[in-house]
């Protein structure tokens, strides 16, 4: 299976929203409540912000927020701060088979 | 607090093995899932397989003929194995600690595996 799909980049002004879009299938995605959104900053790990679609762990701001309609889901952070500046990367499971496909990953700007 | 850290050569020849160690502190290593994932330098993630204590280990389909995973719960311990290495196989190897089949919640700091004559 493909990859999940995800725009390269999106920007915004401090205080702004931008939303990251994740375009699976059917058989990921649209199937299962099982997408994940992970942040990235330059050398560092990535670290969990949504689960399950739309869950927060602890510790992460209400200003990010998880929704899906269909085959897509998408990742919204609200109130831009410089230090959202990052790489997102979306994770969908995809049944027993392939288990997990990742997204190529979004870069985002604060301007 | 729980901690994942990542063990093992940095260099690896072509066509030799890749072995790494997670080494897992402050949750018992019987309780939860565990993943691998790499990083290619400059590109996304890419899910390698994970293990847990009861069932069999389960393999990203495209590296499923040259990963090995194993669990040592004695050492608190999981460990990959990837067989007849190439240069696309040069990446950041990470271990997570895997919620079921949900996400992985909880990530080591990487180690940056090249593989080079």
């Amino acid at each position: 299976q493909s990859a999940l799909s995800q725009p390269r980049s999106v920007s915004g002004s401090p205080g702004q929203s931008v939303t990251i879009s994740c375009t699976g299938t059917s058989s990921d995605v649209g199937h299962y409540n099982f997408v994940s959104w992970y942040q990235q900053h330059p050398a560092t790990a990535p670290k969990l912000l949504i689960y399950d679609v739309t869950q927060r762990p602890s510790g992460v701001p209400d200003r990010f927020s998880g929704s899906k309609s269909g085959n897509t889901a998408s990742l919204t952070i609200s109130g831009l701060q410089a230090e959202d500046e990052a790489d997102y990367y979306c994770c969908s499971y995809a049944g027993t088979y392939t288990f997990w496909l990742f997204g190529g990953g979004t870069k985002l700007t604060v301007l | 607090q729980v901690l994942l850290q990542e063990s093992g050569p940095r260099l690896v020849k072509p066509s030799e093995t890749l072995s790494l160690t997670c080494t897992v502190s402050g949750v018992p290593i019987t309780a939860s899932f565990w993943s691998w994932i790499r990083q290619p330098p400059g590109k996304g993630l890419e899910w390698i397989g994970y293990i847990f204590q009861t069932g069999s280990p389960h393999y990203n389909p495209s590296l499923k003929s040259r990963v090995t995973m194993s669990l040592d719960t004695s050492k608190g311990q999981f460990s990959l194995n990837l067989d007849s290495v190439n240069a696309a196989d040069t990446a950041v190897y990470y271990c997570t600690r895997t919620v079921g089949i949900r996400y992985s919640d909880l990530w080591g700091r990487g180690t940056l595996v090249t593989v080079s004559s």
